[in-house]
Parts: structure tokens; C-alpha cells; sequence
């Protein structure tokens, strides 16, 4: 089955600095991939997604991610952290299966300080 | 265009009851999916509706059930409720079946079971 691990569940950085989140999977078939953000009492929003196209793959708010098979990784990244990113992200995966059943990992809560 | 809507958006219950959770598509979605979002096992696929048909169900008891209309609103249900079913729950829409079908997150229905 596929997995997703994010490493760390927290993640502290100042405004201004670079925003990392890493992101591993499980599986020999590269899956599609997903980086979601939810804020607080709220639902799920996508940030971006990798369906095999371009490596590098741009979202919404300056978010980027990049897709490294041979480190099974898509980990998220964001040149200058606002305050406004303080939110929880999860990274999850729909393998090639003809499914759409997303499997998320753990979370990260992005705390951001001034 | 509207977003997913659930309701209701807060729900307390007490141990043995039953509840019933609703989640209106995006207008034209055609998939609905539910998820159960805990603090100790994260974000969990519960099924997956597609046309009024079950396509894929997650690993929970048989007390979680559920359905979809012809105008693809979505209803769950839990019977014989527990305190470990507090959580909060997740609809989410999509066009289609597909692993690339983007996934739209309704705000969900925070369940508590006393």
C-alpha cells in the first residue's frame, strides 16, 4: 500500500525566511501527488499537484514543490515565509491505480514568527 | 460558483446513538469522497461515491456507512456511536473518477461523541 511520511510535525521559521517540507513516498510507480494547507476549522485547499507532467511543480500563494524519483520525495518549498502560511500542510498520494483515494501523511503545522 | 457545503458543521451525540452527516457537491462533481480527520490517525479515506455507486471504501467497521443521490449529494451515516468517532469529517468533490481529478474539501462537520 502506498505510504506518505512528512518529516517533522512541526515546523518553526521566521517571516521572511525560506518555508521547507518534506515529503516521502512509498512506491516504485511514481503516484500522483499532492500538497494540501488547512487552516484552522477549515477544510482542505489544494496548493499544487504533480501528475507526471513538469518536475517543478508551481501552486498558489508562492508555494513550489518538486518531484525527485530517485529520492521518492516532493517536498514544499517557499522562498519568503508571511504570516498568513501558519497553518497546518499535509502531503498525500493517489497511486496509479485508477482510484482516486487520497492518502495523506501526518501533517506539518508551519508556525511562523515575526 | 458555490464550494462544497456540509452539514451540519458541529454535532454533539452521546455513545449508542446514530448521526447523519450531508455533503452537497460542487455543482457538475459527480464523485464524492469522505474522509475522518483525528488527532491520533490523521486523515483517513472512508469511501468513495461515484453515480450513486460505492466505488472504494476505506478500512472502518461496518457502523459508517453511506450513499448518493441522483443529484450527487452525499450522505454518511454512524451507528451505535463512540467516543473514538469523534472527529472531524470530510467531504470532498470531484468532476470525475480519475487519480488527477482535482479533490474540492468541504469546510467539514465536527463530530463529538459524550
Amino acid at each position: 500500500a502506498q505510504s506518505v511520511t512528512q518529516l517533522g510535525s512541526h515546523v518553526s521559521v521566521s517571516e521572511g525566511a525560506l518555508v521547507l517540507l518534506r515529503c516521502n513516498y512509498s512506491s516504485s510507480v511514481p503516484p500522483y501527488l499532492f500538497w494540501y494547507v488547512q487552516y484552522p476549522n477549515q477544510g482542505l485547499q489544494l496548493l499544487l499537484k504533480y501528475t507526471s507532467a513538469a518536475t517543478l511543480v508551481k501552486g498558489i500563494n508562492g508555494f513550489e514543490a518538486e518531484f525527485k524519483k530517485s529520492e521518492t520525495s516532493f517536498h514544499l518549498t517557499k522562498p519568503s515565509a508571511h504570516m498568513s502560511d501558519a497553518a497546518e500542510y499535509f502531503c498525500a498520494v493517489i497511486p496509479n491505480s485508477g482510484y482516486s483515494t487520497l492518502t495523506f501523511g501526518k501533517g506539518t503545522m508551519l508556525l511562523v514568527s515575526p | 460558483k458555490a464550494g462544497v457545503t456540509q452539514t451540519p458543521r458541529y454535532l454533539i451525540k452521546t455513545r449508542g446513538q446514530q448521526v447523519t452527516l450531508s455533503c452537497s457537491p460542487i455543482s457538475g462533481h459527480r464523485s464524492v469522497s469522505w474522509y475522518q480527520q483525528t488527532p491520533g490517525q490523521g486523515l483517513q479515506f472512508l469511501f468513495e461515491y461515484f453515480s450513486e455507486t460505492q466505488r472504494n471504501k476505506g478500512n472502518f467497521p461496518g457502523r459508517f456507512s453511506g450513499r448518493q443521490f441522483s443529484n450527487s449529494r452525499s450522505e454518511m451515516n454512524v451507528s451505535t456511536l463512540e467516543l473514538g468517532d469523534s472527529a472531524l469529517y470530510l467531504c470532498a468533490s470531484s468532476w470525475g473518477q480519475g487519480n488527477h481529478n482535482e479533490q474540492f474539501f468541504g469546510p467539514g462537520t465536527r463530530l463529538t461523541v459524550l
